[in-house]
């Protein structure tokens, strides 16, 4: 069984500073590994995915990921923050085709 | 095109009642799954149906059911209703592999008292 660890829980960060959210996990199969964003009061929105092919994986709203296998990390990056970038952030693993394994999320406030 | 919709958004409930929670999928998707969140924690997976079919089911006891009609559309229940039942509930519609394109819908929050 797969599990996700976001290793920080709250990031607070000034506008058009570079911010990263680390997530590890583990399994011991071949896994999938996405980024979501939820604003509050709704769903899920997909950020960026890793599947296969290059490890670094650009996303929506000048997100991007690297996938490191030897660590086993899936650390989600933005060059410069914006306001509108203050949400819950979730890392999630996937090993097959029907379920994703959440980590517990990183809160990001951007401040002015 | 509509996204996957779901309803109530917002209910109240007591303890020891059932609830029905319901959701439609993203035209063309076959599949549909139920996710809870609760407050402060990441979504934790309940079950994932496929062409009407059970395919996956989480960690959660037999007062959670759901089931799939034909038209792909879903219905979660919960049937004698904790105070620990009270959350996020998500679903999320998907082709036959969720790592192709799997979208969520805003949930239905539940608050049992």
């Amino acid at each position: 069984a797969q599990s996700v660890t976001q290793l920080d829980s709250q990031v607070p960060v000034f506008e058009e500073a570079p911010v990263e959210l680390r997530c590890n996990y583990s399994s011991s199969v071949s896994v999938y590994l996405f980024w979501y964003v939820q604003y509050p009061n709704q769903g899920l929105q997909l950020l960026l995915k890793y599947l296969s092919g290059s490890t670094l994986v650009k996303g929506i709203n000048g997100f991007e990921a690297e996938f490191n296998k030897s660590q086993t990390s899936f650390h989600l990056r933005k060059p410069s923050v914006h306001i509108s970038d203050t949400a819950e952030y979730f890392c999630a693993v996937s090993d097959n085709d029907y379920k994703l394994s959440f980590g517990a999320g990183t809160t990001v406030t951007v401040r002015a | 095109d509509a996204g996957v919709t779901q309803s109530p958004t917002h209910l109240i409930k007591t303890r020891g009642q059932h609830v029905t929670l319901r959701c439609s999928p993203i035209s063309g998707h076959k599949s549909v799954s139920w996710y809870q969140q609760v407050l402060g924690q990441g979504p934790q997976f309940i079950f994932q149906y496929y062409e009407k079919e059970e395919r996956g089911r989480g960690n959660f006891p037999d007062r959670f059911s759901a089931r799939q009609f034909p038209n792909y559309s879903s219905e979660l229940n919960v049937n004698a209703l904790l105070l620990g039942d009270s959350a996020l509930y998500l679903c999320a519609s998907s082709g036959r592999s969720i790592n192709y394109g799997y979208t969520f819908g805003s949930g239905t929050r539940l608050t049992v008292v």
